[in-house]
């Protein structure tokens, strides 16, 4: 699989916007790019995965650059909740495997 | 909606004993499924994954099995526990779109196995 490179760590304040970028500058045409987050104890959770085209859900926003070598999951309005580990994961569209490749990810802060 | 249960939530195992970890998922039919293992400070390690009854395919040789008796669930065994064996095990589940594995994964909240 391609190789995703995001920064170790983020902090954020409360109510705030967030921005968590993620570079796959060896990414494939049919690579999907994947987002999870994991909350300390948990199981990961999906948050998002887009293509081409920037894409919304009720979680966060995917913006994909043009060239598909970057990507940004953006978090609207942080919470404390909202505090994680965040990984970019990206998936191709073939059968090429089943395991998601989780990376060490971003651990976002979100202080009050 | 569709769940995902495990349990159980912690366990603590002497070397040597047998384990049965179950999971199970409700609101979909035909899933994929999937166990994982997080060791401490480490990444996700998909152990088992399953396309249907009684269809297991392993990822890494080791001394866990997986088996899927029902749809919806799925079971990690071993009939003796190794101290390496410790670790956060994860259950998941995906549609099943043919041989498209770019569906998003749905994650259990996961059981702690520590091996004394």
């Amino acid at each position: 699989d391609a190789k995703t490179t995001q920064p170790n760590s983020m902090e954020s304040n409360e109510e705030e916007p967030v921005h968590l970028p993620c570079n796959h500058s060896t990414i494939s045409g049919t690579d999907y790019i994947h987002w999870y987050r994991q909350l300390p104890s948990q199981g990961p959770e999906y948050v998002i995965h887009g293509l081409t085209s920037n894409v919304n859900n009720r979680m966060a926003s995917l913006a994909i650059a043009e060239d598909r070598k970057s990507s940004t999951l953006i978090l609207h309005r942080a919470t404390l909740r909202d505090a994680a580990v965040y990984y970019c994961i990206l998936r191709p569209s073939s059968n090429s495997g089943y395991a998601l490749n989780f990376g060490k990810g971003t651990s976002l802060l979100v202080t009050p | 909606s569709q769940t995902i249960h495990q349990w159980p939530a912690t366990l603590v195992q002497p070397v040597g004993s047998p384990l049965s970890l179950e999971c199970t998922v409700e609101g979909t039919s035909n899933p994929n499924l999937y166990w994982y293992r997080q060791a401490a400070g480490r990444g996700l390690q998909l152990l088992f994954y399953s396309v249907g009854i009684g269809q297991i395919s392993s990822e890494v040789p080791q001394n866990l099995s997986a088996s899927r008796p029902q749809d919806r669930q799925f079971i990690l065994s071993s009939k003796k526990l190794l101290l390496s064996d410790s670790g956060f095990y994860l259950c998941a589940w995906s549609v099943r779109l043919g041989f498209y594995s770019n569906q998003p994964q749905h994650f259990g909240d996961g059981t702690r196995l520590s091996i004394l």
